[in-house]
């Protein structure tokens, strides 16, 4: 089955700066890659999601990007400021099958 | 819309007993899916029902049970509860859950902390 990768698992970035978290994923059929973000307490939010005939996404502050070959996709956050901080989770899936999700990455951003 | 709610948010249970959570999806939403959080484990899926059938089920034993009504309300169940069980279950639902419809995106529900003594 698929199994996703993510990283790092926590990150510590100042305000204003970018944010990169990278996921890979172990099966070349999985077509839908969705981001999700958790601040304590409350549920996971959709922030964004990718398909796999889009190699790129973007949404004001925050882009996913895609590279097939390497079975790898990331979020980026720009200009991040402290709301921005929160678990952020990716995930993959096949057709059919549900979601995967990686195991999480601690975002700080310090003011 | 009203979003995904779930009952009750929080639960204390002792080892063997069961418990029973329910779930209700966005309205017109079909497909629902449970996943057990805990902070080692991240988010595991439990199972995803469709049009009150059973599509997909994770990797739990047979204590975890669920299923689905007609109007789309779904419930699952732990019986013979363990401290191991001691997590926040959260469902999510979809429209109908298929890629090529362009309705995959899921939407949580705040979750059940259920908590096991």
């Amino acid at each position: 089955g698929e199994n996703v990768e993510q990283h790092p698992s926590t990150l510590s970035v100042q305000e204003g700066d970018s944010a990169v978290i990278k996921c890979t994923y172990s099966d070349s059929a999985s077509n839908y890659f969705p981001w999700y973000k958790q601040e304590l307490g409350k549920r996971p939010q959709l922030i964004i999601d990718i398909r796999s005939n889009v190699g790129e996404k973007k949404d004001q502050r925050i882009a996913v990007t895609l590279n097939k070959t390497a079975k790898h996709f990331s979020l980026h956050i720009t200009e991040t400021q402290p709301e921005d901080s929160a678990v952020y989770f990716c995930a993959a899936r096949l057709a059919l099958q549900p979601l995967v999700f990686g195991k999480g990455t601690r975002l700080s951003v310090i003011a | 819309k009203a979003g995904v709610t779930q009952t009750p948010r929080y639960l204390i249970k002792t080892r063997g007993q069961q418990v029973t959570l329910s779930c209700s999806p966005i309205s017109g939403h079909r497909s629902v899916s449970w996943y057990q959080q805990t902070p080692g484990q991240g988010l595991q899926f439990l199972f995803e029902y469709f049009s009150e059938t059973q599509r997909n089920k994770g990797n739990f034993p047979g204590r975890f049970s669920g299923r689905q009504f007609s109007n789309s309300r779904s419930e699952m169940n732990v019986s013979t509860l363990e401290l191991g069980d001691s997590a926040l279950y959260l469902c999510a639902s979809s429209l109908d859950g298929m890629i090529w419809s362009g309705s995959y995106e899921q939407y949580f529900g705040p979750g059940t902390r259920l908590t096991v003594t």
